[in-house]
C-alpha cells in the first residue's frame, strides 16, 4: 500500500535559502526516513526519526514528525548548489519495517 | 565506511534474455532488499530476504524474478526472461536488523536497459 508522499514535487531556490519538503503518510508508522538521490545515482540515507520523536537534527538538516497529522518535514538550511538532488521520505507500511518510498521532491539550488 | 556495492553499474540486454544483478551487502547485515526505480517514477519495493529465504515480496516480484544468496557475501536478483518494461534502475539494500531504529543502506544501483 502506498505510504509516504512528498510535497512539493519540485522546488527551485537560490543558494543560501532554506528548503522545506513535506511528507504525508497514511497508516501508523514506527519510523520515518529521509533519503537523497543525486541524478542517476543511489539513495543516500539522511536521517531516521522514530515515531516517539518530534524533531531531529543532523548538520544543516532538521526533520520534524507530527504523528497526529501523519506528516513529516525536512528542512535544509543555508542550501548549497551541492544539495541539488531528489529527496524521498520512506516509511514502513503495515506491520513491516521495510521502507516504502514516495515519489520524491526534486530540489534545485541555483548558485 | 562500509557500503553496499552493486555490479554491473549498467547492463544492456536483449528482450527475453536472463540477467543477474549482483550485490554485496554490508558484511554484518542480515536483511537484504531489492528495489527498482523506473525512470521518472518512484522507488518500488521488490523483495526482502532474511535467513536464506524471502521474507516479503511485492506484487511486482512475480515468477520471472528470483533472489539468491549463493555464498556468504553476494546477494543476487535474477530476471529470467526480460521484458522492455523491466528497464529500470535496480537498487540493493541491506540492514543489520529490522526494528524501529533500523536504517537501510542502499547501493548505487544497476541501470538495466532491455532492448
Amino acid at each position: 500500500s502506498q505510504q509516504g508522499e512528498e510535497d512539493p514535487q519540485a522546488l527551485s531556490i537560490q543558494e543560501g535559502e532554506n528548503a522545506t519538503m513535506n511528507c504525508s503518510y497514511k497508516t501508523s508508522i514506527n519510523n520515518l526516513q529521509w533519503y537523497r538521490q543525486n541524478s542517476g545515482r543511489g539513495l543516500v540515507h539522511l536521517i531516521l526519526i522514530r515515531s516517539n520523536e518530534r524533531e531531529k537534527h543532523s548538520g544543516r538538516l532538521r526533520v520534524t514528525l507530527d504523528t497526529s497529522k501523519k506528516s513529516s518535514s525536512l528542512l535544509i538550511t543555508a542550501s548549497r548548489a551541492a544539495d541539488t538532488a531528489s529527496y524521498f521520505c520512506a516509511t514502513p507500511s503495515g506491520g513491516s519495517y521495510i521502507p516504502t518510498f514516495g515519489r520524491g521532491t526534486s530540489l534545485i539550488v541555483h548558485p | 565506511e562500509p557500503e553496499v556495492t552493486q555490479t554491473p553499474s549498467h547492463q544492456v540486454t536483449q528482450m527475453g534474455q536472463e540477467v543477474i544483478l549482483r550485490c554485496v551487502p554490508i558484511s554484518n547485515h542480515l536483511y537484504f532488499y531489492w528495489y527498482r526505480q523506473i525512470l521518472g517514477q518512484k522507488v518500488e519495493f521488490l523483495v526482502s530476504f532474511y535467513n536464506n529465504e524471502i521474507s516479503e515480496k511485492s506484487e511486482i516480484f512475480d515468477d520471472q524474478f528470483s533472489v539468491e544468496r549463493p555464498d556468504g557475501s553476494n546477494f543476487t536478483l535474477k530476471i529470467r526472461s526480460t521484458k522492455l518494461e523491466d528497464s529500470a534502475m535496480y537498487f540493493c539494500a541491506s540492514s543489520s536488523r529490522q526494528s524501529v531504529n533500523t536504517e537501510a543502506f542502499f547501493g548505487q544501483g544497476t541501470r538495466l536497459t532491455v532492448v
